[in-house]
């Protein structure tokens, strides 16, 4: 059963542009989020997350919106890069466990 | 800074046999362990996670082991492979605390024939 979805398989979004990485769950007990960066032949690298306490954290480039009621998130990448296409996965956790819950990824390509 | 490694980077291997995967931390004390399987077109599949040594919690029915025989050390293991264990496996590691940010291996690609 699919806790965290990823509707989006792939995005394609030009360059200077915004992209939005959507991601629901259903899972009312998550309470911390996550998201990750895959290249190919790579291990994911922690890009940014949220505690369900807020619902916006900004790091640089970099921003997640988390909305509690629709159990919906979302990254957004401005302006995005050519070095921003990678797979972007979504995880959630909830405070009494280990399990991250991933989503099966979002493939981001960013065009010149 | 703390560190993962995770060995061999790419294994292919045939049916039937053994399977022993390496990963270890660096950096870090009494870190919380885990295994993944990544399968081709899906997300990542938690197999086993350890809070400690000779402690390991299994997600997932499967044809897999693990172990954790020192602190910083874990090892992923099968004694006769099956064709559906091919995948690319990652290690990850977490500080305790409540906020559970994994760090990830490189991976090991994993092709069973």
């Amino acid at each position: 059963d699919q806790q965290v979805k990823q509707n989006s398989p792939s995005l394609s979004v030009q360059e200077g542009r915004i992209s939005i990485l959507n991601c629901d769950y259903t899972n009312s007990m998550f309470d911390y989020f996550l998201w990750y960066k895959k290249y190919p032949a790579e291990g994911p690298t922690f890009l940014i997350s949220i505690s369900s306490i807020k619902d916006k954290n900004e790091d640089g480039r970099f921003t997640v919106f988390l909305n509690k009621s629709a159990k919906h998130l979302s990254l957004h990448i401005v302006p995005s890069q050519p070095g921003d296409s990678a797979v972007y996965f979504c995880a959630a956790s909830a405070n009494s466990g280990y399990a991250l819950n991933f989503g099966k990824g979002t493939s981001l390509l960013v065009t010149p | 800074s703390q560190t993962i490694h995770q060995w061999p980077a790419t294994l292919v291997q045939p049916v039937g046999s053994p399977l022993s995967l390496e990963c270890t931390v660096e950096g870090t004390s009494n870190p919380n362990l885990y295994w993944y399987r990544q399968a081709a077109g899906r997300g990542l599949q938690l197999l086993f996670y350890s809070v400690g040594i000779g402690q390991i919690s299994s997600e997932v029915p499967q044809n897999l082991s693990a172990s954790r025989p020192q602190d910083r050390q874990f090892i992923l293991s099968s004694k006769k492979l099956l064709l559906s264990d091919s995948g690319f496996y990652l290690c990850a590691w977490s500080a305790g605390g409540n906020l559970n940010i994994q760090y990830f291996g490189a991976g090991t690609r994993l092709s069973v024939l």
